[in-house]
């Protein structure tokens, strides 16, 4: 299983700012996942980062509002632009396991507030 | 469009047996997955079924039945702990994981 930290782990924000989301995984891993979670809601994927190549985006979600980086095989960032407070929400890194199943290992997530 | 349904809460006794319903629609299938999330906290993996059937660990068992696009996650001896989301997971045609809505399961004493 690999171990995967976030930084920060929650902040409050003025609207109209931005902030940036570390995630670092303790392996090397091709493909990382960027997820949002508002509250009471499903995991929505923003997009997926692999290292070396740009951000592949959900529908819905734009470069420009979520500026993703993989300067390397051990981590990634996603900055969140612009904020209103409908980005409120936690936002996860996650990435897949080199198991049987493929199933995902999540980071711990950050608890975003726009005010 | 691709859909994933699932009770939005249960509320069950502690030590009995509770069973958590995921039908889902999706552009082909490579997998379901049950994941637990507490309050506050990241997921964490429960359990994957490819095949139809059961597979059980532990105290959880999770069932497969493709051809009817449906899924349940069994919990058996419930304790206080097992307090918490669980969410269906279905990985399509894209190998891209399509996520229920969560259930969230009350655990009474």
């Amino acid at each position: 299983s690999a171990v995967i930290s976030q930084k920060p782990s929650r902040d409050i924000c003025q609207r109209g700012t931005s902030l940036t989301i570390q995630c670092q995984v303790d392996s090397q891993v091709t493909m990382m996942f960027w997820y949002r979670q508002q509250p009471g809601q499903s995991l929505t994927l923003i997009a997926t980062a692999n290292q070396g190549s740009e951000a592949t985006y959900e529908s819905g979600f734009v470069i420009d509002k979520f500026p993703i980086s993989r300067p390397n095989l051990t981590f990634s960032t996603l900055t969140v632009s612009n904020m209103s407070p409908e980005d409120s929400s936690i936002y996860l890194c996650s990435v897949p396991t080199s198991g049987d199943y493929n199933e995902q290992f999540f980071g711990p997530g950050t608890r975003l507030t726009v005010l | 469009g691709q859909n994933i349904d699932q009770p939005t809460e249960m509320t069950a006794t502690e030590g009995a047996i509770v069973q958590i319903n995921c039908t889902y629609q999706t552009s082909g299938f490579n997998g379901l997955f049950w994941y637990q999330q507490h309050a506050g906290e990241a997921p964490t993996f429960l359990s994957y079924n490819v095949l139809d059937g059961l597979e059980e660990k532990g105290r959880f068992s999770s069932f497969l039945s493709r051809s009817k696009g449906y899924s349940y996650l069994l919990l058996k001896e419930l304790q206080m702990k097992d307090s918490a989301s669980y969410l269906c997971a279905v990985m399509d045609s894209n190998y891209q994981l399509i996520w229920g809505a969560g259930t969230k399961l009350i655990i009474k004493p």
